[in-house]
């Protein structure tokens, strides 16, 4: 497809339990973000790619949280030992290096029981 | 510490009329905003955007203003439409730490356009 594309876009898990969530950005952009939305806040930036370089993982909550991006496309973000709080909508971005123009993926629901 | 703010949650205006949808910054070193509309369900996308070293940017019905001395900015939408119904987040970015990429956003404001 022509967008950003994420699955799962509903996931239920229990506490204790790992997840992964994917993203495929857009063709031929160099540029990834991870945001995520918990109920009634704005998005949290969360780590961020570009190109070959190092990642920004400034924005990881705790080491239960880590992403990769794979061959400069495909991203992996894992949450390792669930938490209740961990329950938010994880938003996917790319954009053309850093242009701030976003462009968003429609989100992977992630609720922790 | 919310470092961009929407103080209005929600807003609803008649079909025609004009919308405004504020937003107040704290960070002096923000120096490129944008506004992103998001329907339920689906992602943000990107509406409109403004550097610090312009006070406006026009768009259509879509108008961004700029007061850097009062650390705030506004979208206009002129008509507003029914299907402009979203939320509306604001989103700013700077070079501080060189982290010019990385978008801070506020929680959003809930807008309703009323045939």
């Amino acid at each position: 497809g022509a967008g950003v594309s994420q699955s799962p876009s509903n996931k239920v898990t229990e506490k204790g339990k790992d997840v992964e969530l994917r993203c495929d950005p857009i063709s031929g952009h160099t540029a990834l973000y991870w945001y995520r939305q918990s109920l009634g806040q704005g998005l949290e930036f969360l780590i961020y790619f570009q190109g070959n370089s190092a990642p920004d993982k400034s924005g990881l909550p705790s080491d239960r949280f880590s992403a990769e991006r794979t061959g400069g496309s495909v991203s992996t973000l894992t949450i390792q030992r669930t938490q209740q709080e961990d329950s938010a909508v994880y938003l996917c971005a790319s954009s053309l290096k850093n242009t701030g123009e976003l462009f968003f993926g429609e989100g992977s629901r992630l609720t922790v029981l | 510490d919310q470092q961009v703010k929407q103080n209005s949650p929600s807003l609803s205006v008649q079909e025609g009329r004009i919308s405004i949808l504020n937003c107040d910054y704290t960070n002096s070193m923000f120096d490129y905003f944008l506004w992103y509309k998001k329907y339920p369900a689906e992602g943000p996308t990107f509406l409109i955007s403004i550097s610090s070293i312009k006070d406006k940017n026009e768009d259509g019905r879509f108008t961004v203003f700029l007061n850097k001395s009062a650390k705030h900015l506004s979208l206009h939408i002129v008509p507003s439409q029914p299907g402009d119904s979203a939320v509306y987040f604001c989103a700013a970015s700077g070079h501080s730490g060189g982290s010019n990429y990385k978008l801070t956003f506020g929680k959003g404001t809930l807008l309703t356009v009323n045939p």
